[in-house]
């Protein structure tokens, strides 16, 4: 099956500081790759969008400029938080989709961000 | 329109006995319809996924039913485990590569 990895899968980061996720498919390529927050006992809120070559779409009330994705070849996406406070603090998780089965995305373990 | 609305938002089942999740939607133009299932800390797994073409799908203990008239589709889960218990989410969306909506979440607890 098709895997997803992330790295880190924790960070912890004092506020202010800048910090990077990336997002691997590691056995496909991924036409399109989504970023997702979630926090405790919630659902997951898409972020944003991005295809490979072009700028990612964010949804309303995601500040583009504080979440930076840059989805630079068909197997790598990186979601970098600037200037981190508290209040990102959350679970990050992308997913990918390959064109090859359909509809299906395939997620990735997810990454834990605590900003201290 | 683009929401997707999940019941309960909990459930308590024993062992051996029929978890049922349920979702219903407003958008026609949704196509596909994915139950994804999650653990503590770990990103969202697939499950099962049907598309509105048939009515039910079943892939071993879990079967997802759907309802195109009414907008609502189903997961049950037989013979329910401990090792079942998780969160799950339905979610649909409209076109291949599309965003998926989600359905708010069901924290399933099976009791031994």
């Amino acid at each position: 099956g098709a895997v997803v990895s992330q790295h880190p899968s924790w960070v912890i980061c004092k506020s202010g500081t800048s910090v990077k996720i990336e997002c691997r498919s590691l056995d496909f390529q991924a036409t399109t790759m989504f970023w997702y927050r979630q926090f405790p006992k919630q659902s997951l809120m898409l972020m944003a969008t991005s295809n490979e070559g072009s700028k990612a779409t964010y949804e309303q009330g995601v500040e583009k400029d504080k979440f930076l994705i840059n989805h630079a070849s068909l197997t790598l996406s990186t979601l970098t938080v600037t200037s981190a406070h508290p209040e990102d603090s959350s679970f990050y998780i992308c997913s990918a989709f390959s064109g090859r089965a359909g509809y299906e995305q395939y997620f990735g373990p997810g990454t834990r961000l605590t900003v201290t | 329109q683009q929401q997707v609305k999940q019941s309960p938002q909990s459930l308590i089942v024993q062992k051996g006995g029929i978890s049922i999740i349920n979702c219903a939607y407003e958008n026609t133009a949704f196509d596909y319809f994915p139950w994804y299932q999650q653990f503590p800390g770990k990103g969202p797994a697939l499950l099962i996924a049907i598309r509105p073409d048939v009515s039910e799908k079943k892939e071993g203990r879990f079967t997802i039913s759907f309802n195109k008239s009414a907008k609502q589709f189903s997961l049950h889960i037989m013979d329910s485990q401990p090792g079942d218990s998780a969160t799950y989410f339905c979610a649909a969306n409209t076109n291949q590569g599309g965003k998926l909506i989600f359905g708010q979440g069901t924290e399933l607890s099976v009791k031994p």
